[in-house]
């Protein structure tokens, strides 16, 4: 079963407009990172959140933690075109050097 | 360029048919991952090795196997086919240890099984 779902599955919005993403998860967590997938390509990471962290910046992408609600949310700011993508968030567990990863969020941002 | 690069980028194979997916970095990092990635599933975790000589299994490694005879290469192997086994595989890598790194991914390799 999925550690990490995101929510929405899906979402389109014009250029310049904010989208935000969220990831809800069901075990504690050493850390969340998310993860961005252009079509027909790998993932590539964009950023990592401790567990002991609330909130974390990273150019236009916004990202906090909230571990008693166990979600986390990415706010993409004044998106473009090509920020066009899925994006995944990542859950670490335990000793594991595994990750866990959610279905995505696949966003269209129209030009 | 460093990174990830995986082989063949796609392929058609018949049910029953041996297959051996190619992986190779160049990070020089310990911790490798084979991952599927399949609609409606996300991607899902296959076998993984900590560090050269040592694997494990993942959450479905039923009907793969790994090898890891050296830091660089992680070759994935499908002993026969079936149509089930039809997906993207991703190879990643990070440096390992206790504190998780980001992973780095290849391109993929989408398999078709007939």
């Amino acid at each position: 079963s999925q550690q990490g779902e995101e929510d929405p599955q899906a979402l389109s919005i014009q250029e310049g407009e904010n989208a935000t993403m969220n990831c809800s998860y069901k075990t504690s967590i050493n850390n969340l990172q998310w993860y961005r997938q252009n079509s027909g390509r790998g993932l590539v990471h964009l950023i990592l959140i401790r567990s002991n962290e609330r909130e974390k910046h990273s150019g236009r992408l916004r990202v906090t933690l909230d571990t008693s609600k166990k979600s986390s949310s990415l706010l993409i700011t004044a998106s473009r075109a090509a920020d066009t993508a899925s994006y995944f968030c990542a859950t670490r567990s335990g000793g594991y050097q595994k990750v866990t990863f959610g279905i995505g969020t696949k966003l269209q941002v129209i030009p | 360029i460093a990174g990830i690069t995986q082989a063949p980028t796609s392929q058609i194979l018949a049910a029953g048919r041996r297959m051996t997916l190619r992986c190779t970095q160049d990070m020089r990092h310990n911790a490798m991952y084979w991952y599927r990635q399949d609609l409606g599933l996300g991607l899902r975790l296959i076998h993984y090795s900590n560090t050269a000589g040592t694997t494990g299994k993942g959450e479905v490694p039923d009907g793969y196997s790994v090898s890891r005879a050296n830091t660089d290469d992680f070759p994935l192997t499908l002993a026969s086919a079936v149509p089930s086994q039809t997906s993207v595989y991703f190879c990643a890598s990070n440096t390992g240890g206790t504190d998780n790194q980001p992973q780095h991914f290849g391109d993929g390799t989408r398999l078709s099984i007939l």
